[in-house]
């Protein structure tokens, strides 16, 4: 059974950097052709992909939001970890992890986390 | 990227089917038989229903369906129902390494 959880402050300051971990569970980013993505969602409007990082290490970013943007992950505790520079009550968003499922090949998102509400106010 | 052009809201009496659009361009949905199709309820987490056009994932109703033309991808929801209430999101692969470019939203609202 495939589950992801994010974990983080619910408040940062303007100017700071946000750092997020995704813990997951039923499969590994050791496998060949896994990868996870973050996404967010301000209140009341839609999607937005962030960033993408491979069984391999490759690691793909939103361009807009690229210069701001890391992306990494802990095989050995299942987590993938993004930061996020600078924050901005702009980024004020539900933040969320999913996996590109089955395979990093088949681009879509197969299972999500519950998401986790950062609000960006000083 | 831009994001994907979906109508605000969509409505239908129980038993209807209802039709959503999703347009993007020749650089996503036109090129690309990859588009997804999302459904959130208030609070929830989006739950995949359509991917790669017109494939349904194991568990989701046969009532939902996907099709592509040209550069617009549409999710059909056949006799609908009060469970089917909830914002629904398209999603496209558009190349160059930009692995999700996620529609505006439409939320539909069973009478």
């Amino acid at each position: 059974q495939v589950t992801l959880r994010e974990s983080g402050p619910a408040l940062v300051k303007p100017t700071q950097t946000l750092t997020l971990t995704c813990t997951f569970s039923g499969f590994s980013l050791s496998t060949s052709g896994m990868c996870v993505s973050w996404i967010r969602q301000p209140p009341g409007k839609a999607l937005e992909w962030l960033a993408r990082i491979d069984w391999d290490d490759d690691k793909y970013y939103s361009t807009s939001l690229k210069t701001r943007l890391t992306i990494s992950k802990d095989t050995s505790k299942n987590q993938v970890v993004l930061t996020m520079t600078n924050m901005d009550p702009v980024d004020t968003a539900t933040y969320y992890c999913a996996r590109m499922g089955p395979s990093c090949y088949a681009y879509y998102f197969d299972y999500w986390g519950q998401g986790t509400l950062v609000t960006v106010s000083s | 990227q831009s994001a994907l052009t979906q109508p605000a809201s969509v409505s239908g009496s129980p038993g209807q089917s209802i039709t959503i659009s999703c347009t993007g361009t020749s650089s996503d949905v036109g090129s690309y038989n990859l588009v997804s199709w999302y459904q959130q309820h208030p609070g929830k987490a989006p739950k995949l229903m359509i991917y790669e056009v017109s494939k349904r994932p194991s568990g989701v109703s046969n009532r939902f369906s996907g099709s592509k033309s040209g550069n617009t991808a549409s999710l059909t929801i056949s006799g609908l129902q009060a469970e089917d209430e909830a914002d629904y999101y398209c999603c496209s692969y558009a190349g160059s390494s930009t692995f999700g470019v996620f529609g505006t939203g439409t939320k539909v609202t069973v009478l």
